[in-house]
């Protein structure tokens, strides 16, 4: 079955330190890929999607992910961490198999410290 | 531009009990999906509608439906309520075609006594 995978569900920086987040997913072909941030009590925002081409996209908030094919995976990064980063981070990918269901990993909530 | 809105913002039910949530798309989206967030298990898809038709749903019971209007705006029911169905209803609308980027309502926070 398809599956999306954030190892983490739990990460805790320092601001100003910098972030990597985790995705992992199963499947051969070459999905579409989407980091959404959460944070409390809202909805879930955009921050950067691949669908094709260069393999390191650029997002909003300073965020970039790059789409590595060969480990299946989609990591999200960011240099410098700002406490206002602080939420919850889904990585969610469309297997593009017909139905167009983004499938969503179960989150990796960020913690901030001073 | 106004966003994915969402009504009620919190609804409380107890068990058995029936529970109507609202969503009303951006304008000019066709398509709604509907996801169920509980506590510590991300976003599970439950249905998908565009165009007024159903075109998908997830692994849920059928006490779980809705319908979208002509206007695009969509409403999910939930039959017969559980505890389990405690979770943020949320929604998202997106113009069909484009690789499915999603546009997310603030949810519904469903409580089931």
């Amino acid at each position: 079955a398809q599956s999306v995978t954030q190892p983490d569900i739990h990460i805790t920086v320092s601001e100003g330190a910098s972030l990597e987040l985790r995705c992992n997913y199963s499947y051969g072909a070459t999905p579409y890929l989407f980091w959404y941030v959460q944070s409390p009590g809202q909805g879930l925002q955009l921050l950067l999607k691949y669908f094709s081409g260069d393999t390191l996209v650029q997002g909003i908030k300073g965020f970039e992910a790059e789409f590595k094919r060969s480990q299946s995976s989609f990591n999200l990064r960011k240099p410098s961490v700002h406490w206002s980063d602080a939420a919850e981070y889904f990585c969610a990918v469309d297997f593009r198999e017909g139905s167009y269901i983004p499938t969503f990993g179960r989150g990796t909530s960020l913690i901030v410290h001073p | 531009e106004a966003g994915v809105t969402q009504s009620p913002t919190h609804l409380i039910k107890t068990r058995g009990q029936q529970a109507t949530l609202r969503c009303s798309p951006i304008s000019g989206h066709t398509s709604v999906y509907w996801y169920q967030q509980a506590l510590g298990l991300g976003l599970q898809f439950l249905l998908w509608y565009d165009e007024g038709e159903e075109r998908n749903r997830g692994n849920f019971p059928p006490r779980f439906s809705g319908r979208q209007f002509p206007n695009y705006s969509s409403e999910l029911n939930v039959n017969a309520l559980e505890l389990e169905d405690s979770a943020l209803y949320l929604c998202a609308s997106s113009l069909e075609g484009e690789g499915v980027k999603l546009f997310f309502g603030s949810g519904t926070q469903l409580s089931v006594l």
